[in-house]
């Protein structure tokens, strides 16, 4: 059974400040997917990556995809109140595609 | 743009009741899944559908049955609730089946059984 673990699970910060989510996987990825949820709505796409060792780039965002296609990281630089959510990794090897657990992100002014 | 639409938005059942959550989606999307989401946590799949007549099980099918006689409809059936199915749904389809296409996602239905 493929699990997506993300850390740190919850994450209090002051604005200006720099962050990193992970999200590691027990198998490979076929493509790994970052979404943002905000309080009563559903998550929203951020980036796609499918090839192993990508970086990708969105405004301050930035998301790396393992060399090993296990794993990926999402840093955020100069966080601002506006980057307040619930981050979540999305993948899997196949057409079950899964939600990691999840990091709870609050950005203080 | 319709989107994802699901209903009921709330919805109350007492334990042992039945009822069925709808979602329908206009985009001409293949995938179609369904998550549970619980407070402070990620969302869980219940079950997915990578088109019509074909349905599969995710992380947690258990109490939960689904169907998929059309590209637009996957409802998602609760046949005899119990406290512990007591959270917020959400139905999501993409146009992609492999994880490589965005998922669209309804506005969720809170769901409370006593």
């Amino acid at each position: 059974t493929q699990l997506l673990e993300q850390s740190p699970q919850f994450l209090s910060i002051q604005e200006g400040e720099n962050l990193t989510v992970y999200c590691n996987s027990s198998s490979v990825f076929s493509s790994l997917q970052w979404y943002r949820q905000e309080p009563g709505e559903g998550p929203v796409l951020l980036v796609t990556v499918v090839t192993g060792g990508e970086v990708k780039k969105l405004k301050r965002l930035t998301f790396q995809f393992g060399d090993a296609r296990k794993d990926s990281s999402l840093h955020i630089t100069a966080a601002q109140p506006g980057d307040t959510g619930l981050y979540l990794c999305h993948g899997g090897a196949t057409n079950k595609l899964i939600f990691g657990t999840g990091t709870l992100l609050a950005v203080q002014p | 743009n319709a989107g994802v639409t699901q209903t009921p938005k709330f919805q109350v059942l007492k334990t042992g009741q039945s009822m069925t959550l709808q979602c329908a989606q206009d985009m001409n999307h293949e995938y179609m899944s369904w998550y549970r989401q619980d407070p402070g946590m990620g969302l869980r799949l219940i079950h997915y559908s990578v088109g019509a007549g074909i349905t599969d099980q995710g992380e947690v099918p258990n109490g939960y049955n689904v169907s998929r006689s059309t590209t637009e409809d996957f409802p998602l059936r609760l046949l005899s609730a119990a406290p512990s199915q007591t959270s917020v749904y959400f139905c999501a389809s993409s146009y992609y089946g492999a994880g490589a296409g965005e998922l669209f996602f309804g506005e969720g239905s809170r769901l409370t059984v006593l």
